[in-house]
């Protein structure tokens, strides 16, 4: 199947700090991305979709000046958590769709980036 | 009620059992139904791909699709240590539209 690949996949961060996840579909092209977030024994919340060249759709509750979401190129999606706090401590996926394979709803996840705020 | 509901478990089974997983959406728009495992502190992975209601067979692995009962289950036969992980059912009313998932189930496979 298709590649992504999330970086980094873990990062430790003092209070008040901005961090960048980066999320890659190596081997396709990605013309939306998405985001999602993960509590330890908890499913998967969507935070928001990302679309190349494009501003990001975020979902409900989801604050846009928090989790900056640029998605400049078919490859290439990153996460910013701005001004990071311990509650933004989580385990953050990003996924992506190859509309050029076999099941164009499938979703191909990264390996995930766990971030802990001081 | 919450979009789509997954008993969290955690489910226990001796090697060898059939597990039944299963999962209830309360969108009749879902169109397209998934199921995805995840190891601890990875990504998860497609296990069965599956477009409106119908079964699929993959392997040890069965995917069921009820739309009129808006229920969806997957099987394990023959079950393995290596499949204890939690299991993820997904959903979306289109190829390309966005994919909620439900809570998922914690499977723990005994040998």
């Amino acid at each position: 199947g298709a590649v992504v690949s999330q970086h980094p996949s873990r990062v430790i961060c003092k209070s008040g700090t901005s961090v960048k996840i980066e999320c890659r579909s190596l081997d396709f092209q990605a013309t939306t991305m998405f985001w999602y977030r993960q509590f330890p024994k908890q499913s998967l919340m969507l935070m928001a979709t990302s679309n190349e060249g494009s501003k990001a759709t975020y979902e409900q509750g989801v604050e846009k000046d928090k989790f900056l979401i640029n998605h400049a190129s078919l490859t290439l999606s990153t996460l910013t958590v701005t001004s990071a706090h311990p509650e933004d401590s989580s385990f953050y996926i990003c996924s992506a769709r190859d509309l050029a394979g076999p099941n164009t709803g499938e979703l191909f996840f990264g390996e995930g980036s766990r971030l802990t705020v001081l | 009620q919450k979009e789509v509901e997954q008993d969290p478990g955690p489910l226990s089974v001796p090697e060898g059992a059939i597990v039944s997983l299963n999962c209830t959406y309360s969108n009749s728009a879902f169109q397209y139904f998934m199921w995805y495992r995840q190891y601890s502190r990875k990504g998860p992975e497609l296990l069965m791909y599956t477009y409106s209601s119908g079964n699929k067979e993959d392997g040890r692995f069965t995917a069921q699709v009820d739309k009129s009962s808006k229920y969806i289950s997957l099987f394990i036969r023959d079950s393995q240590p290596s499949d204890s992980a939690t299991y993820l059912c997904a959903m979306s009313e289109a190829s390309y539209d966005k994919v909620i998932f439900g809570p998922g189930t914690s499977l723990s496979v005994i040998p």
